[in-house]
């Protein structure tokens, strides 16, 4: 399987616990992203890299939210003090740049509860 | 402000017919449109796009219509197959191949 895999799939946590997911993209991609869905919303954008760097950051990523992608390869998306509104379907997704248009390709997400 | 809108939260077709999804957007710098299907617990998977230059672009059963005077696309799905049903994102295109999603329309293809 060559597509963006993402784990773990499922994680429940304790208010106040910190978690954290991992993003393997499709392998010659150079640009990764992270999204965000709740329940009834379209995906939300949180950040992206190009890779190593880290380009942007949505104001919807708090402080209490940091994303890596050390080697330009995976990237993790940590998320500490976990609070009940951070229950949600954390997506990576990934992405070639050389011409525009590129489609950008999505994992099968991870869901986070918040207990 | 919610710059793409997807204003039907459910459509029901019959099996054999066209479905029509729509979508409308504000923001006159996206310069690309993507349409995802996706089912439950699992990711967006990627359908059909189209350049903010074109009008159409048709891949199978699936059509893409874009009006980009009044700001609206539409996915057209002929013949609609009970395996097509779904929520079906329509997501626009910004600087850095960042998207904005609208909130979906979940498809129902009955028999």
């Amino acid at each position: 399987d060559t597509g963006v895999s993402q784990n773990p799939r499922h994680k429940i946590t304790k208010r106040g616990q910190n978690v954290t997911f991992r993003c393997d993209p499709i392998s010659e991609h150079n640009r990764l992203y992270w999204y965000r869905q709740t329940l009834g919303q379209g995906p939300e954008f949180l950040t992206y890299f190009q890779n190593e760097a880290q380009l942007e950051k949505s104001r919807l990523l708090s402080d209490r939210f940091s994303a890596e992608r050390p080697k330009g390869s995976f990237s993790t998306l940590e998320i500490q003090r976990t609070e009940q509104g951070d229950s949600a379907m954390y997506l990576c997704a990934s992405s070639l740049i050389i011409q525009r248009g590129n489609t950008i390709y999505f994992g099968e997400g991870s869901w986070l509860t918040v207990v | 402000d919610q710059q793409v809108k997807q204003n039907s939260p459910s459509l029901s077709v019959q099996e054999g017919r066209i479905s029509i999804l729509n979508c409308d957007y504000t923001n006159s710098m996206f310069d690309y449109f993507l349409w995802y299907k996706k089912y439950p617990a699992e990711g967006p998977t990627f359908l059909i796009s189209i350049s903010s230059i074109k009008d159409k672009n048709e891949d199978g059963r699936f059509t893409v219509f874009l009006n980009k005077s009044a700001k609206h696309l539409s996915l057209h799905i002929v013949p609609s197959q009970p395996g097509d049903s779904a929520v079906y994102f329509c997501a626009a295109r910004t600087e850095g191949n960042k998207l904005t999603f609208g909130t979906g329309t979940q498809l129902k293809v009955e028999l």
